[in-house]
Formats: C-alpha cells, sequence, structure tokens
C-alpha cells in the first residue's frame, strides 16, 4: 500500500465547478505539501501546511492531522486550472518527500 | 532569484554514454534532491543530499551517482546510460522542513 494516496487519479470538469481532490497518507507527517504541474511544464509549489487550513486565491487547501486526510480546492475552476495535482508529504522521521501519484486535472471549457 | 536551475533541458544520448546533469540553486537550502518522472508514475527519488558533500540513495539510485561539492550546486551523473533512463529528470532544494522549489526539467533520451 502506498504511503500517500490520491483520489481521484483523474478528474473532469465544467469550468466552474467545484473541484476537490484528495489526499489520504498513512505516515506520521510535519508537513503536507500541494504542487501543480502543467503539461509539460515544471512543478510548482501551491501550499505547505501542517494543521486547518491555507487559501491562496481560489485554491484552498486544508489537512485533518488526526485523519491523516488533506483535501485541495478549487472555486470557480477554469481551463487555465488544468494540470496534474500532486500531494507530498515530509514524513516527521526524516525529511525525504513522500509522493502521491497525482490527479490530472481537465476543466473543460 | 533565479532559484532552482537545471541544465540541459534536453539531451538525447545513444545508449552506453555518459552525461552529467547539473542543478544550482541560490536559495541557500540545505536539501537538494533528484527525481525521474516517468509516464504514469509519480516521482521517483533517485538521490538527495542533506548538505555539502553528503549524499544519499533515493528509492531508484542504480546508473546514477550524485555529487554535492558546493552547497548550491548538486549534480547527478550517468556513467552509461541505458534506454530504461528515458525519462523526465527533475531536481529539487528545500529547508529541512519547507516547501520544495524545483527546476524546469530535463527531458532525456537514451536511443
Amino acid at each position: 500500500k502506498n504511503e500517500v494516496e490520491q483520489s481521484p487519479q483523474n478528474l473532469t470538469a465544467q469550468e466552474g465547478e467545484f473541484i476537490t481532490i484528495n489526499c489520504s497518507y498513512s505516515v506520521g507527517i510535519s508537513a503536507l505539501h500541494w504542487l501543480q504541474q502543467h503539461p509539460g511544464g515544471g512543478i510548482v509549489s501551491l501550499f505547505m501546511l501542517s494543521s486547518g487550513k491555507k487559501k491562496h486565491g481560489r485554491l484552498i487547501a486544508t489537512i485533518n492531522i488526526q485523519e491523516k486526510h488533506s483535501s485541495l480546492h478549487i472555486t470557480a475552476s477554469h481551463p487555465r486550472d488544468s494540470a496534474v495535482y500532486i500531494c507530498a508529504v515530509t514524513p516527521d522521521s526524516n525529511y525525504q518527500l513522500i509522493w502521491g501519484a497525482g490527479t490530472k486535472l481537465i476543466i473543460k471549457p | 532569484n533565479a532559484g532552482v536551475t537545471q541544465t540541459p533541458k534536453f539531451r538525447v544520448l545513444k545508449t552506453g554514454q555518459s552525461m552529467t546533469l547539473l542543478c544550482a540553486q541560490d536559495m541557500n537550502h540545505e536539501y537538494m534532491y533528484w527525481y525521474r518522472q516517468d509516464p504514469g508514475m509519480g516521482l521517483r527519488l533517485i538521490h538527495y543530499s542533506v548538505g555539502e558533500g553528503t549524499t544519499a540513495k533515493g528509492e531508484v539510485p542504480d546508473g546514477y551517482n550524485v555529487s554535492r561539492l558546493k552547497k548550491q550546486n548538486f549534480l547527478l551523473g550517468l556513467e552509461s546510460a541505458a534506454p530504461s533512463q528515458t525519462s523526465v529528470y527533475f531536481c529539487a532544494s528545500s529547508y529541512k522542513v519547507s516547501e520544495a522549489f524545483f527546476g524546469q526539467g530535463t527531458r532525456l533520451t537514451v536511443v
């Protein structure tokens, strides 16, 4: 079993829809990261969080440490949000990131 | 501020050739990482470094070597390239627990 599981693997939605991507992990962590990768592009860090909730523009990330679960939400989705969204955790036993497999999001106009 | 810079961005190698990928960061980060990304798979850690002069193996280290002679540079070497090493390679850097900053990637094809 992977230590970081993301769902769904693929998500297609219409412009304007509210998007939720989930991440569950099985190890103790000191931080959880959400990153974005556009097709053929580099990887950009969106959030790093260890508790509660963070918001940046239309993106919201939440984490529940007790349930070992995080969600990434996108409000008023737009075609430019189409990308792969990756969840990763920094385990509290060392500082190597453990990566989820990513969620491929397509937003249709 | 350049952040994390990888060179080259693209490369085609023949089987058995060698090459070195360079990663440079200007953020004084302690931790540096080399990953490979293959279609349908997540990022896989090849090697990493927790400071100047130190390196350690990651999940898929075979066929690769690394060096970190200076804090700002992390080099990934392929001594004898194989088609299985065709991939996109990403370098990243961070403090101990902080955002990871990534380079733009190197697309390597081994024929």
